[in-house]
């Protein structure tokens, strides 16, 4: 069964550094996610971007972050300056065209900030 | 806003014993419903989910889930616990508004004891 996938499973950045969380969404998807879960809190939505633009961002998701889908698999999410709140559980999903609301859910990528 | 509260932060039940899971929605119209489970360090699963029809609807690992809209709720069942469905439930909601989006409720924590 297809699968969303994400890498790496695990980053330990410096504060300030810039990261790039990557991910590669199921092949015939045409919708893409990420979301975030800092430890012990929801889930929650970051932004979503459709037909190489995003349609739709969080209050969350501000000038520090960047989403791009540099191929025709991967999607990537950029922080360029991270900071110690940016520490979470980051989560790809992904889902096709139309009016199937289903998102397919990689296995994320826990991102520490020292 | 669309919101989902999940009012109990953990339960726990025995082995074998039946379990329901409390989740209510705040949404405007006909609500996109969802069910995750993530294991510890693990990502997220969907359960089951409701988009219309039949209110009972059957999801894996023996989970079943009832919309009732006159309560605005969408509780997880489950007749028997088996050890291994431990874990964190998160119940959630799609929202469709210039693209869609899934807000989370905080979780439950599922605590089996044997």
């Amino acid at each position: 069964e297809p699968e969303v996938t994400q890498t790496p499973s695990h980053q330990v950045t410096q504060m300030g550094q810039e990261v790039i969380l990557r991910c590669v969404p199921i092949s015939n998807h045409l919708y893409f996610y990420w979301y975030r879960q800092i430890l012990g809190q929801k889930v929650e939505f970051l932004v979503s971007f459709y037909n190489n633009e995003i349609s739709e961002k969080s209050e969350i998701f501000d000038d520090q972050f960047s989403v791009e889908r540099p191929d025709g698999s991967n999607f990537t999410l950029k922080i360029r300056s991270t900071k110690l709140e940016d520490s979470a559980m980051y989560f790809c999903a992904s889902r096709i065209q139309g009016s199937s609301y289903e998102q397919y859910f990689g296995p994320g990528t826990r991102l520490t900030v020292t | 806003a669309q919101s989902v509260t999940q009012p109990d932060i953990h339960i726990t039940v025995s082995e074998g014993a039946s379990l329901e899971l409390r989740c209510n929605y705040s949404y405007g119209a006909t609500p996109y419903l969802f069910w995750y489970v993530q294991s510890p360090g693990q990502g997220l699963q969907l359960l089951l989910k409701y988009f219309s029809g039949d209110t009972l609807v059957q999801g894996i690992k023996g989970f079943e889930a009832e919309f009732k809209r006159s309560q605005s709720s969408f509780n997880l069942r489950k007749p028997s616990v088996h050890w291994s469905d431990a874990a964190e439930y998160f119940c959630a909601v799609g929202e469709v508004t210039g693209g869609f989006k899934t807000i989370f409720g905080a979780g439950t924590r599922l605590f089996v004891k044997a």
